[in-house]
């Protein structure tokens, strides 16, 4: 089985650039997250779908930060406009939701390593 | 919201040698515990976890003991050895609106020296 798929795995962008991160979940997972991920902050929640559905959309980056699910496989990460303080590892987790106690465990992606000149 | 501090942030041990990492949690209605291990240009990978109050959770050389009352989750590796050299991150998760938040400590960077 495929496990998250995200691409590019590295990214070069201007400072400005309008940037488009891709991610693909693990086939029959109903709940996606983006994770930003830089060594001072360490993991932070950027967007958060069910079923398409946008659940959270992390607050601080709302400005720049635009997360999609257009279908149940497929979700983007657009940010626009690019700043150097965005360079970091951007992380894509999916899950099957959790029923009763049952733990929905995430599973992640390769992520996207991107730096922003 | 929920806040969880990971110590220490950088360690370094001899082959052989034990390693304890520890993560503290404010939220008393946190209620799963985890471990990912990173290695370099890798992605998470779950390492343990733990559900239970002061539970023991051994494998892969590793064991995890949490305390709920004291909010303490630590990670204690026996007997390291060079594949141990990773990047370690707790998670604790909350149910809030129905979906399971993972908050992570900051991580620790963990060098096995030979």
């Amino acid at each position: 089985d495929a496990g998250v798929t995200q691409t590019p795995r590295h990214e070069v962008a201007e400072k400005g650039q309008t940037i488009i991160l891709k991610c693909e979940p693990v086939s029959g997972h109903n709940d996606l997250f983006w994770y930003r991920q830089t060594k001072i902050q360490g993991l932070e929640l950027l967007s958060y779908f069910r079923s398409k559905s946008l659940m959270e959309d992390g607050g601080a980056f709302k400005d720049r930060f635009k997360a999609e699910m257009l279908n149940s496989s497929f979700s983007t990460l657009k940010i626009q406009p690019t700043e150097p303080k965005d360079s970091a590892v951007y992380l894509c987790a999916s899950s099957l939701e959790g029923l009763g106690y049952n733990y929905a465990e995430q599973f992640f992606g390769p992520g996207t390593r991107l730096t922003v000149l | 919201g929920e806040q969880v501090e990971q110590r220490p942030p950088h360690l370094s041990v001899r082959e052989g040698d034990s390693a304890v990492i520890t993560c503290t949690y404010t939220d008393p209605n946190s209620y799963y515990f985890f471990w990912y291990k990173q290695e370099p240009g890798a992605s998470l990978q779950l390492l343990m976890k733990v559900f239970s109050s002061t539970e023991i959770n051994e494998g892969q050389g590793f064991t995890v003991l949490l305390n709920k009352k004291d909010k303490r989750l630590s990670l204690n590796l026996t007997a390291a050895h060079p594949g141990d050299s990773a990047a370690y991150f707790c998670a604790v998760s909350a149910r809030t609106g129905g979906a399971d938040r993972l908050t992570f400590g900051k991580g620790t960077q963990l060098i096995i020296q030979p």
